[in-house]
């Protein structure tokens, strides 16, 4: 059964500076890996998607990366601003065209 | 296009009494996905269709949840009778195929 995993559950940066999230994943069959924020009360706005076969994706200050033989993705969003500050979830998508979430980590950018 | 549309925003019932969830998912999507979320367990999938017909179900948690999806643009997902344990955020999501999943605001459902 997948499980996904992302440490820290919370991170508190001063404005200003980069943000490394990270997430792991026990399965490497996946299809692809999606990056995900969610504001408080609010629904999931997808960031990226990382198919399987590709090592990384970028968009804006955001760029994502995946090492799917050890199970990794890494999030960096570069020079944080207050309005970064939300929770931030990865899910792998294996068989099927389920989705396994992790359990987030919630970031608080401070001015 | 409006994005996924969920309804209602907000319900408040008593134990025992049935509730009804509704999603309107994006127009041309053929994939529908109900989730729940609560603190202790975090996002979990509960059921997911394609093209109108449920294919994994495995999360639904007991017999007293069911979904449907009668038609293309219009979902539903009961709970009877509802429980206190059954307080959650319900989000619908939806998709083209297999790429990437656009979420509803979800329903804050609190059972008392």
């Amino acid at each position: 059964k997948q499980e996904v995993t992302q440490i820290p559950a919370a991170l508190s940066v001063p404005e200003g500076e980069n943000l490394v999230l990270n997430c792991s994943f026990t399965d490497s069959a996946i299809y692809n890996l999606q990056w995900f924020r969610q504001d408080p009360g609010k629904g999931l706005t997808s960031l990226l998607l990382i198919q399987s076969s590709q090592r990384e994706q970028t968009s804006g200050r955001l760029n994502a990366s995946l090492d799917k033989s050890s199970g990794r993705s890494t999030l960096y969003i570069a020079a944080s601003q207050p309005g970064d500050s939300a929770t931030y979830l990865c899910a792998v998508k294996a068989a099927g065209n389920k989705l396994t979430f992790g359990g987030g980590t919630r970031v608080l950018v401070k001015p | 296009d409006a994005g996924v549309i969920q309804s209602p925003r907000h319900e408040v019932t008593e134990m025992g009494q049935e509730v009804t969830l509704r999603c309107k998912p994006i127009s041309g999507h053929n994939s529908l996905f109900w989730y729940r979320q609560t603190m202790m367990r975090g996002l979990e999938l509960l059921i997911y269709f394609n093209n109108n017909v449920p294919i994994d179900d495995s999360g639904m948690p007991e017999d007293r949840f069911s979904a449907k999806m009668p038609n293309a643009s219009f979902s539903t997902l009961k709970i009877q009778p509802s429980e206190p344990r059954d307080s959650a955020v319900y989000f619908c999501a939806s998709s083209e195929g297999g790429y990437t999943q656009y979420f509803g605001p979800g329903t804050r459902l609190t059972v008392l």
